[in-house]
């Protein structure tokens, strides 16, 4: 499964939104970019996930560039609730193993 | 809606004890996953379970064993537990994995501790 880059820590206003970036420059074409958030000692969350379209559902948007070397998870509306390390992975189809790297540490602020 | 199930919470052995995690899912999901993290680190994958009765060895299988003897049931065994494995233990599960991905629902967490 491709490797993938993201920087270790951000912080976030409440009530703006939040872009993480993630970089898969050795993505290969079948497969997929997921996010997936852990929140302090919970098990880790699913967010959303997608191949080569955009992707939106109740709690994020994720955009993956046409290269799809890269794709930005956008949080529209940060809570302090979204205080999380958001991990960007890449899987492929029919894989079985999530490859959790270090992830973004994101400090919702009032 | 209970979803992923993890017993017990919290453990503390002592080295050289035995013990059984159990994972119990009740999404009717097909694929099951035991993992562990380790402080700072991301997850690594212990062993897996494509369906019952099968079982495969995932990124960090040594010293444990897994059983899946019902569908809804997934079980992580420690035959003599050593403090390198001080860990907390998440179990996951998912539909089938296919054409079109799944993603994986995990658990809250087992918290283990080897003295």
């Amino acid at each position: 499964d491709a490797k993938t880059t993201q920087p270790p820590s951000m912080d976030c206003a409440e009530g703006r939104a939040a872009n993480l970036p993630c970089n898969h420059s050795t993505i290969s074409g079948n497969e997929y970019v997921y996010w997936y958030r852990q929140i302090h000692s919970q098990g880790p969350q699913y967010i959303i996930h997608g191949l080569k379209n955009n992707e939106t559902n109740e709690m994020a948007s994720l955009i993956i560039t046409e290269d799809r070397k890269s794709s930005t998870l956008i949080l529209p509306h940060a809570t302090l609730r979204d205080t999380a390390v958001y991990y960007c992975i890449v899987q492929r189809a029919a894989g079985n193993k999530l490859t959790f790297g270090g992830g973004t540490r994101v400090l919702v602020k009032p | 809606n209970a979803g992923v199930t993890q017993t017990p919470k919290f453990r503390v052995l002592k080295t050289g004890q035995s013990m059984t995690l159990l994972c119990a899912q009740d999404m009717n999901h097909e694929y099951m996953y035991w993992y562990r993290q380790d402080p700072g680190m991301g997850l690594r994958l212990i062993h897996y379970s494509v369906g019952e009765g099968t079982t495969a060895k995932g990124e960090v299988p040594d010293g444990y064993n897994v059983s899946r003897l019902k569908k809804q049931n997934f079980l992580l065994g420690l035959e003599s537990a050593a403090p390198s494995q001080t860990s907390v233990y998440f179990c996951a599960s998912s539909f089938r994995q296919g054409l079109r991905n799944q993603p994986q629902h995990f658990g809250d967490g087992t918290r283990l501790s080897i003295l």
